[in-house]
């Protein structure tokens, strides 16, 4: 399996503060996609990078991508009660034998 | 549009009986994956189709497990007979063009399978 393994496994983190997720891969991607999953739901798309970009910003979301380390941190600033849920790196990869599949993601806990 | 539907939202049923998962993907998208999650396994991807065509189902557990997409706007996941390790929410996504740069992945809520 070339999925996706994320970093911490967990995070408990004051409304207000910085919340730092990682995750790391194994061989070759196109692009890597960071998700989140509401307790209860679906996962929903928060930012894809590609693997010829280094950073990315979306609102308090930053995403950052080193090819040369295989990794990936998805920082979200500010964080908010709501934004109290698990996240997921994936990384679709290269090669026709490639396999798409997640981790088992980083579950954020953030307090009021 | 409605989004990924699923049906059931819930099912339980005893050990040995037939399950069939539902699944409408977003119209025009032409890749649909099946997911199944636990909390000792994480997310795991179960099979893909792309075009109604079965591309990878090296994820299906075994063969008590089945999936088809007769058309563009419909799937079903067959487990049959069930077990209790099949407890598990199982999530249906669908995807514009797998492959493509921009292959964001919409996900339906989930049915959540217990097996007595």
């Amino acid at each position: 399996s070339q999925q996706g393994e994320e970093d911490p496994q967990a995070l408990s983190i004051q409304e207000g503060e910085n919340a730092t997720m990682n995750c790391s891969y194994k061989t070759s991607i196109n692009n890597l996609q960071w998700y989140r999953q509401n307790s209860g739901r679906g996962l929903v798309h928060l930012i894809l990078i590609r693997s010829n970009e280094r950073e990315k910003h979306s609102g308090r979301l930053r995403v950052t991508l080193d090819t040369s380390k295989k990794s990936s941190s998805l920082l979200i600033t500010a964080s908010r009660a709501a934004d109290t849920a698990s996240y997921f790196c994936y990384g679709p990869l290269t090669g026709a034998n490639s396999k798409l599949t997640f981790g088992k993601g980083i579950t954020l806990s953030v307090r009021p | 549009d409605a989004g990924v539907i699923q049906s059931p939202r819930h099912e339980v049923t005893e050990m040995g009986q037939e399950v069939t998962l539902r699944c409408k993907p977003i119209s025009g998208h032409n890749s649909l994956f099946w997911y199944r999650q636990t909390m000792m396994r994480g997310l795991e991807l179960l099979i893909y189709f792309n075009n109604n065509v079965p591309i990878d189902d090296s994820g299906m557990p075994e063969d008590r497990f089945s999936a088809k997409m007769p058309n563009a706007s419909f799937s079903t996941l067959k487990i049959q007979p069930s077990e209790p390790r099949d407890s598990a929410v199982y999530f249906c996504a669908s995807s514009l063009v797998l492959g493509a740069p921009h292959n964001e992945q919409f996900f339906g809520p989930g049915t959540r399978l217990t097996v007595l």
